[in-house]
């Protein structure tokens, strides 16, 4: 079975600096991988997804993550953290068609 | 574009009433439907999922239930709700079928049970 494994519950930095959260996955195939960002008492919206295609995602806000199947890991980084990153982000691999395995969650803090 | 609307927002309801929660899509034909549960401190819970009208699957044994009546539309159920059903419910959907396909949420609705 899927699993997702993130590292850090809690990440503080300051404003302007860079932002890494970390996620590492097991799978027994070729996953798809996801970044969900969630704001408080709202939904989540998705931030970026890899698919086998390049390792190296770009998604929205100035996030990206590289899939290292080497190492099994998925990390998110962003090079400037800006106040509005402040949330929830959730690392999530797809185990079948519609079942998606979240990890438990990084709550990013952004201070000024 | 594709806009996924539930309501309420949010309810406070007591022990052994009735719920329905409703999820509506639009923007898009023959959706897949989820229903997920966040309860504090244990991640997201996939609940239900429906690949077309009438269809449903459930992922955990509860005292919950789903349908789905119309192609966009799907509603989440219970006859008498518990102290545990509390938590954030959210409604997701997806196009095709695979692992490659993501799920957009719905913004979530607030349930707590008195």
């Amino acid at each position: 079975a899927q699993s997702v494994t993130q590292l850090d519950s809690h990440v503080s930095v300051s404003e302007g600096t860079p932002v890494l959260l970390r996620c590492n996955y097991s799978s027994s195939y070729s996953p798809s991988l996801f970044w969900y960002v969630q704001h408080p008492n709202k939904g989540l919206q998705l931030l970026l997804k890899y698919t086998s295609a390049a390792t190296l995602v770009k998604g929205i806000n100035g996030f990206e993550a590289e899939f290292k199947k080497s190492e099994t890991s998925f990390h998110l980084t962003k090079p400037s953290a800006h106040m509005s990153d402040a949330a929830e982000y959730f690392c999530v691999v797809s185990e079948s068609g519609h079942k998606l395995v979240f990890g438990a969650g990084t709550i990013l803090r952004v201070k000024s | 574009s594709q806009t996924i609307h539930q309501w309420p927002a949010t309810l406070v309801q007591p022990v052994g009433s009735p719920l329905s929660l409703e999820c509506t899509v639009e923007g898009t034909s023959n959706p897949n439907l989820y229903w997920y549960r966040q309860a504090a401190g244990r991640g997201l819970q996939l609940l239900f999922y429906s690949v077309g009208i009438g269809q449903i699957s459930s992922e955990v044994p509860q005292n919950l239930s789903a349908s789905r009546p119309q192609d966009r539309q799907f509603i989440l159920s219970s006859k008498k709700l518990l102290l545990s059903d509390s938590g954030f419910y959210l409604c997701a959907w997806s196009v095709g079928s695979g692992i490659r396909y993501e799920q957009y949420f719905g913004p979530g609705t607030r349930l707590t049970v008195t």
